[in-house]
């Protein structure tokens, strides 16, 4: 079946610093990525949807300075959290829209963001 | 707006006994319903979703769920659980063909017992 990848799988970073997080569709072309955050023991919270050669759009509270999407590709959405603090330490989830036949939509397994 | 209530946050269940998770949505058409599980640390893999048609539906390790329209309900059944089913189940809802923004509910959490 269809595999998304997501990377790095944990990261760790000062505060301060910018972290980039990686969704790749490996065997689909995904025109459509959506990047979801997860706080611990809580759901799963839509940020934002990436779009293949035009600008994400963000869900309502969702800072588009802070939490750049680039989606340059038909294979690769890239969040970049920029200057990142301890409250945005949170799992990070991305998924890939195919729009072919069959399933469709498909999940990377996350990164753990830890921000000191 | 569409939303999701999953009302139990934990449950707990013997090895080999049956289960059922509750999910309740809210949506104002007829909705495009999923159940995800999520292992420690890991992604989301679907078990089954609804789309149309029959509205029992049968996904992957043994589980199935029912569309209740008129309950707004999705609950989620095993009639044997393994120990390996323990994990966080996610009810999640699209607003139907062609948007596949998924609002999630809040999850449960289960707990397998010898």
């Amino acid at each position: 079946g269809a595999v998304v990848s997501q990377h790095p799988s944990r990261v760790i970073c000062k505060s301060g610093t910018s972290v980039k997080i990686e969704c790749r569709s490996l065997d689909f072309q995904a025109t459509t990525m959506f990047w979801y955050r997860q706080f611990p023991k809580q759901s799963l919270m839509l940020m934002a949807t990436s779009n293949e050669g035009s600008k994400a759009t963000y869900e309502q509270g969702v800072e588009k300075d802070k939490f750049l999407i680039n989606h340059a590709s038909l294979t690769l959405s890239t969040l970049t959290v920029t200057s990142a603090h301890p409250e945005d330490s949170s799992f990070y989830i991305c998924s890939a829209l195919n729009r072919g036949g069959g399933e469709k939509l498909f999940f990377g397994s996350g990164t753990q963001l830890s921000v000191l | 707006a569409q939303s999701v209530t999953q009302p139990d946050i934990h449950i707990t269940v013997s090895e080999g006994a049956s289960l059922e998770l509750r999910c309740n949505y809210s949506y104002g058409a007829t909705p495009y319903l999923f159940w995800y599980v999520q292992s420690p640390g890991q992604g989301l893999q679907l078990l089954l979703k609804y789309f149309s048609g029959d509205t029992l539906v049968q996904g992957i390790k043994g589980f199935e769920a029912e569309f209740k329209r008129s309950q707004s309900s999705f609950n989620l059944r095993k009639p044997s659980v393994h120990w390996s089913d323990a994990a966080e189940y996610f009810c999640a809802v699209a607003g139907g063909f062609g948007n596949e923004k998924l609002t999630f509910g809040t999850g449960t959490r289960l707990t397998i017992i010898p």
